[in-house]
This record gives structure tokens, sequence and C-alpha cells, in this order.
């Protein structure tokens, strides 16, 4: 959803759970989607990525599932770790050179 | 060579001053690309080159000048800036239909 202010949506978690972070997407041409995470004071790193012939892609503990009839993306992280900690970004590609990112969320994984 | 490198890592920077910031990639990513990110915020589109050609400029004050000398470099420059414009700038590259790569960024500040 959007962002208030300057409040990011924020997920807390404990060590070892799952996480699932949601993204809504706004174009339903898009055909490329990513999820990156941004730990603070670092550029963006890249997670995972899916293209839109595909509904689930699966890496080292994310799995990234795309629902095309909704417009949804989620990120999935197994037993989440204090390293995960960091804010999530989902982007969508409407052509080959812009991205489009989502608002952002922050997730927090506490002991 | 698999990053892309910013530099400087910090600037702080008067009102009337002239700076440049720099970005280097060695990965042969034809495109390459300027954010500015806002703290809470996702990065926002300000340029796009493509081949050393300026394919994209999402409607940035004139104040914010880019340039792209080789394949592997691009700059921004930077003249006349406001405190508004205190922010994270972020570089980004890209091989054809794949991910963008982010660099770490510059932390500017205009006093």
């Amino acid at each position: 959803g959007e962002s208030v202010g300057l409040h990011l949506p924020t997920l807390s978690v404990q060590e070892g759970d799952n996480s699932i972070i949601n993204c809504a997407y706004s174009n339903s041409a898009s055909d490329y989607f990513i999820w990156y995470k941004q730990e603070s004071g670092k550029g963006p790193q890249f997670i995972i990525d899916i293209r839109s012939n595909m509904d689930k892609r699966q890496g080292q503990r994310v799995t990234v599932l795309l629902n095309k009839t909704v417009k949804h993306l989620s990120l999935q992280i197994a037993a989440t770790q204090p390293g995960d900690s960091a804010v999530y970004f989902c982007a969508e590609n409407k052509n080959t050179d812009k991205l489009i990112f989502g608002t952002g969320t922050r997730l927090q994984v506490f002991p | 060579d698999t990053e892309v490198t910013q530099t400087p890592k910090h600037l702080v920077m008067g009102m009337t001053n002239k700076k440049s910031l720099k970005c280097e990639q060695h990965m042969g990513h034809r495109a390459m690309y300027w954010y500015k990110q806002k703290a809470k915020k996702p990065p926002e589109l300000m340029f796009v080159y493509s081949y050393e050609k300026l394919s994209i400029n999402e409607s940035v004050p004139s104040r914010f000048s880019p340039e792209c000398p080789n394949s592997s470099l691009l700059n921004l420059h930077l003249h006349a800036l406001q405190p508004e414009d205190s922010a994270l700038y972020l570089c980004a590259s890209r091989a054809a239909y794949n991910e963008q790569f982010f660099g770490p960024g510059t932390r500017l500040t205009v006093l």
C-alpha cells in the first residue's frame, strides 16, 4: 500500500520464521518484476526477478510469486535471519529502460 | 568486475558551488541511470543513457546536468543546488533485458 508521510510499512518477524512481503503493481502491461533489498546507507541490491510468463520463481531462501490476475507480487523469505533486516522494494518494468519502484517495506527481524 | 562504483561517498556543498558526481561500471552494460532517493522513499529516476546517448530525462531541473563521456562512465554535474536537493544519488547500469545493478550512492548535503 501507499506510505503516509515518512512512515514505511513495517513487517516485524522473529528470527527463524518465514517472512512474506507484498506488493501491488499498477500496469498490467508490465512484463518484468524485480525485488531489491536496501540496507541502511547502501544502494539497492538485486534479490530475485520474475517475468510475466511465470507465476513462481525460487532462489536461495527466497521465492517470488506473481499473480497477474490481481496485479500482486510477493517475496517470501524462509528462515529469516537478522541480516535480512532492510527495506525491500518491488519494481516493475514497463519498457526496457525504466523501472517503477513500489513504496517499500521495512523488514525488522528480532531474536 | 561486477560492480558499479560511485565517487565521492559523501559530498557537502553550498548553494553557489559546482560539483560533480561520478559513476563507473566495467560490465559492458549499455544503459546507465541516475536516481535520486530521499529518506524512506523509493529511488526516483532522473536520467537514462542508452548507448551513451540521453534517452530519458524525467523533467529534472537544469541545475542537474548529466554527461556520459564513454560507455563505462557517467557523471552528474551539479550547480546552484537547493537544500531540498539533499538526498542519496544512486547510479545504476543494466545489460539488455536484465536487472539494474546499483552503486552504493553518493550522500549529498546542500547547505
